[in-house]
């Protein structure tokens, strides 16, 4: 199942609201996707999972929405450190597989 | 808190055979409820799953990948293993390793990564 996320790159201020996407070329059953925020040198952590839903620790201005194979993130108000690589998981089919991730740059 | 640490050879020669190690601490591997996953990132580029193994030792691999893998666990250190063999440039990555629950597969703790450079 190819995730194709876009924006490529979405440059953004602080404060403002960003909205990323990931299209599945499949059906992703039971909302079984999850988002993930890498910083560079860093791994992966996870944001949100079963496409809506907070991980622990998460700030409430990240949130997840969508089924089937259009799914969002969206952060409502930019902050200095949410800037950063974002990339989205599906596991609702074997292999599991990642988009090729949105950069969110200071503009 | 579950942490997660590779350790690994940070550099191989082309065809040699590679291994990296997961060492997990503030949980046990052995407790079952859990797919203990292997994950790889080429130089500025995305992620790819490589694998998992569970607490059985029941292990399932990414049909995509080119070079043949094998993950392997040693629940008396808590730690679990790559191995890939005949390895060529297409390897060079940072290497993760991460944890998954069995009914949701999403990663939700990971490693610090570590790099692998394939180069004579």
């Amino acid at each position: 199942n190819v995730l194709t996320q876009s924006p490529g790159t979405l440059s953004l201020s602080p404060g403002e609201r960003a909205t990323l996407s990931c299209r599945a070329s499949q059906s992703v059953s039971s909302s079984y996707l999850a988002w993930y925020q890498q910083k560079p040198g860093q791994a992966p952590r996870l944001l949100i999972y079963d496409a809506s839903s907070r991980a622990t620790g998460i700030p409430d201005r990240f949130s997840g929405s969508g089924s089937g194979t259009d799914f969002t993130l969206t952060i409502s108000r930019l902050e200095p450190e949410d800037f950063a690589v974002y990339y989205c998981q599906q596991y609702s089919s074997s292999p599991w597989t990642f988009g090729q991730g949105t950069r969110v740059d200071i503009k | 808190q579950v942490q997660l640490q590779e350790s690994g050879p940070g550099l191989v020669k082309p065809s040699q055979t590679l291994s990296l190690t997961c060492t997990v601490s503030g949980g046990s591997i052995n407790s079952g409820g859990y797919y203990w996953s292997w994950i790889r990132q080429h130089p500025g580029k995305g992620l790819e799953w490589i694998g998992y193994i569970s607490y059985s030792g029941s292990a399932y691999y990414n049909p995509s990948l080119k070079s043949p893998v094998t993950i392997s666990v040693d629940m008396s250190k808590n730690q679990f293993s790559l191995q890939l063999r005949s390895v060529t440039a297409a390897d060079t990555a940072v290497y993760y390793c991460a944890r998954t629950r069995t009914v949701t597969n999403y990663f939700d703790y990971w490693g610090q990564g570590t790099l692998l450079t394939v180069s004579s």
